[in-house]
């Protein structure tokens, strides 16, 4: 079946911009994390869906960041005003259910850079 | 809070040799253990996990792993590498404490020669 998928696969922004990444995890699944993977801070969680709500905020860096998730399903994550720090990969994750056991599956990412 | 070391960053092998790579965990409560692979420009893949029971854990591709709960460890190993396994290896854990959310390790980038 269709495993997660995110959009767009890479994006290049000038400074000060916003963006906006998607993700569409798989049908069913009812919880959903972002991640940020760069190369000084290596793979970082962000925050962390149930349904459409956001239990876990924990990791966002700043309140640029932030993110949503309609009718359980997509979701995305919105950076306003970019900064060069900003530049790694995003990866999405979903999960059958929020259990702490349960093996999250991840989609191949947003290669973000900020120029 | 927990955290995930990996010892080595990198791990150079010749095809068809044994390769292990080292995790080891904190955490003041109980965690489960899991490791990934990523490929080049992929996302991540579970290799295995660890939850409860047998603390060897058999997982994908041939790879396995030891949870030591005395050392805090869970080494991933493999005992014939082919050159389809270059690629990044990260543990994790997850923990009721701490949330939902997987804690990683460092990365260990393995490269397989021939």
């Amino acid at each position: 079946g269709a495993g997660v998928s995110q959009s767009p696969s890479n994006k290049v922004t000038e400074k000060g911009k916003d963006v906006e990444l998607r993700c569409d995890p798989i049908s069913g699944h009812t919880a959903l994390y972002w991640y940020r993977q760069s190369l000084g801070q290596g793979l970082e969680f962000l925050i962390y869906f149930q349904g459409n709500s956001a239990p876990d905020k924990s990791g966002l860096p700043s309140d640029r960041f932030s993110a949503e998730r309609t009718g359980g399903s997509v979701s995305t994550l919105t950076i306003q005003r970019t900064q060069q720090e900003d530049s790694a990969v995003y990866l999405c994750a979903s999960s059958p259910t929020s259990a702490i056991q349960e093996t999250q599956y991840f989609g191949p990412g947003t290669r973000l850079l900020v120029l | 809070a927990q955290s995930v070391t990996q010892l080595d960053s990198q791990v150079p092998v010749f095809e068809e040799a044994p390769v292990e790579l080292r995790c080891n965990y904190s955490s003041s409560v109980s965690v489960y253990l899991f490791w990934y692979v990523q490929y080049p420009n992929q996302g991540l893949q579970l290799l295995l996990k660890y939850l409860s029971g047998s603390t060897l854990v058999k997982g994908i591709n041939g790879f396995e792993a030891e949870f030591n709960k005395s050392q805090t460890s869970f080494h991933l190993r493999k005992p014939s590498v082919h050159i389809s396994d270059t690629a990044e290896y990260f543990c994790a854990v997850s923990a009721a404490a701490a949330g939902n959310k997987l804690t990683f390790g460092g990365g260990t980038r393995v490269l397989v020669k021939p």
